[in-house]
């Protein structure tokens, strides 16, 4: 039973042009979302969060917009850029089953910016 | 580099043994978590620990175990391995644990 989910394995996209990466989740006790950058061989990097009182959230290219009512987040990177080929992670956290500060993850998007 | 260290980066290691990991938090972050990431699935919280104590436990095998030390470095310990067990092991820090975690590099663990 997936809490969270990416349901785009991967996605191609041309430098320059925006990158939309989704994520859905069903927990309606989840209270902050997180998005992650994976290289191969490397950790997770943290790239940008929200909080569920907000509904979007900027930090230079990326922008996290979250939905409530839908239980849908989305992460926008403009302009793409080759080095943003890396696989994205939506994680999610809140007070679900008396755990409030571990993450639950997305399977992962690996998007692709191709020259 | 998240300063979250973890060792050693690669393991490799037969059915039935034991393993420990190793983690190191970034310097002031007293929250350390263990993740689990199996080919083709996302991440899986194994467990939590804050300040030396156990605040939490998600997906974790009763063969593994973990502690957290008055320095704040973690171990995840691995025992009677089979080859299921074969993934990348990661460990995260935080603050206290409300707040964005940092990720170190992960150890790669191979149970042949």
């Amino acid at each position: 039973d997936q809490q969270v989910k990416q349901n785009s394995p991967s996605l191609s996209v041309q430098e320059g042009r925006i990158s939309i990466l989704n994520c859905d989740y069903t927990n309606s006790m989840f209270d902050y979302f997180l998005w992650y950058k994976k290289y191969p061989a490397e950790g997770p990097t943290f790239l940008i969060s929200i909080s569920s009182i907000k509904d979007k959230n900027e930090d230079g290219r990326f922008t996290v917009f979250l939905n409530k009512s839908a239980k849908h987040l989305s992460l926008h990177i403009v302009p793409s850029q080759p080095g943003d080929s890396a696989v994205y992670f939506c994680a999610a956290k809140g007070r679900v089953g008396g755990s409030q500060g571990n993450l639950i993850f997305g399977k992962g998007t690996k998007l692709s910016v191709k020259p | 580099d998240s300063g979250v260290t973890q060792t050693p980066k690669h393991l490799i290691t037969a059915t039935g043994q034991r393993v420990t990991l190793r983690c190191s938090p970034r310097s002031g972050d007293l929250s350390v978590y263990w993740y689990q990431q199996s080919l083709d699935q996302g991440l899986q919280f194994l467990i939590q620990y804050y300040n030396g104590e156990e605040r939490a436990k998600g997906n974790i095998l009763e063969r593994f175990s973990a502690q957290q030390f008055p320095d704040l470095h973690s171990e995840l310990n691995l025992s009677s391995l089979e080859l299921g067990d074969s993934a990348l092991y990661f460990c995260a820090s935080s603050v206290y644990g409300e707040e964005t975690q940092y990720f170190g590099p992960g150890t790669r663990l191979l149970v042949l």
